[in-house]
């Protein structure tokens, strides 16, 4: 199985700033026929879903605040919200389903 | 839209069965992977099971092997997980998902 990993495991960021948020996989999730990174960016608050924020590694989710960013390809990915609001307090998660489908440990975003 | 409908879940003592369904809508189920993801409370996420879109192959995670079993039924678009010998570490909310998870879940209990 593709290992993903994310760094950091906690995040504290004063409101305005840039939060950043790293996800390394262990082999390269780019899908060359269609040049496509297989990864996925959610977000969790407690008691809810995890809710879809960015695909294929950079397209951002049909209602997602434009202050959420993908980038990255092959094997290193990073999410960033480039002014943090308290709305954003939660766990992120990134997820690969390139030949399998795993998930990072997720980082906790607290506000500074 | 895609929707990913999952229910079945509840309470059920130690040694128990379930069994999950998951109604797809949206996008081609019978030439996709599927997957069933959990969520124990306060843990991360974790693939349990995947099935191939014919049926063919199956991954489970160690800790369920044996014990769970995935189907589908393409003519339905419906996708299923079957678990039997309930453990108390079983207890989690349960997803199903395509190439991304999209579902609100169902909240498997397993208690005395």
């Amino acid at each position: 199985d593709i290992v993903m990993t994310q760094s950091p495991d906690s995040l504290a960021v004063s409101l305005g700033e840039r939060a950043t948020i790293n996800c390394k996989s262990s082999q390269s999730i780019l899908y060359r026929p269609d040049n496509k990174n297989l990864l996925t960016w959610y977000q969790q608050k407690p008691g809810q879903p995890p809710k879809v924020l960015i695909y294929w590694a950079s397209t951002r989710e049909s209602g997602v605040p434009d202050r959420f960013s993908g980038s990255g390809s092959g094997t290193d990915f990073t999410l960033t919200i480039s002014s943090l609001q308290a709305e954003d307090v939660a766990i992120y998660y990134c997820q690969q389903h390139y030949g399998s489908f795993t998930f990072g440990q997720g980082t906790r975003l607290e506000i500074k | 839209e895609v929707q990913l409908v999952e229910s079945g879940g509840g309470l059920v003592q130690p040694g128990g069965s379930l069994r999950l369904s998951c109604e797809v809508s949206g996008f081609t189920f019978s030439s996709s992977w599927m997957t069933w993801v959990r969520q124990a409370p306060g843990k991360g996420l974790e693939r349990v099971a995947s099935i191939k879109p014919d049926g063919s192959d199956k991954y489970y995670v160690d800790s369920v092997k044996g014990r769970f079993t995935i189907s589908r039924d393409n003519a339905k678009n419906s996708l299923y997980l079957h678990m039997n010998s309930l453990r108390a570490e079983d207890t989690a909310v349960y997803y199903c998902a395509g190439d991304i998870l999209r579902g609100q879940g169902t909240l498997v209990t397993v208690s005395s």
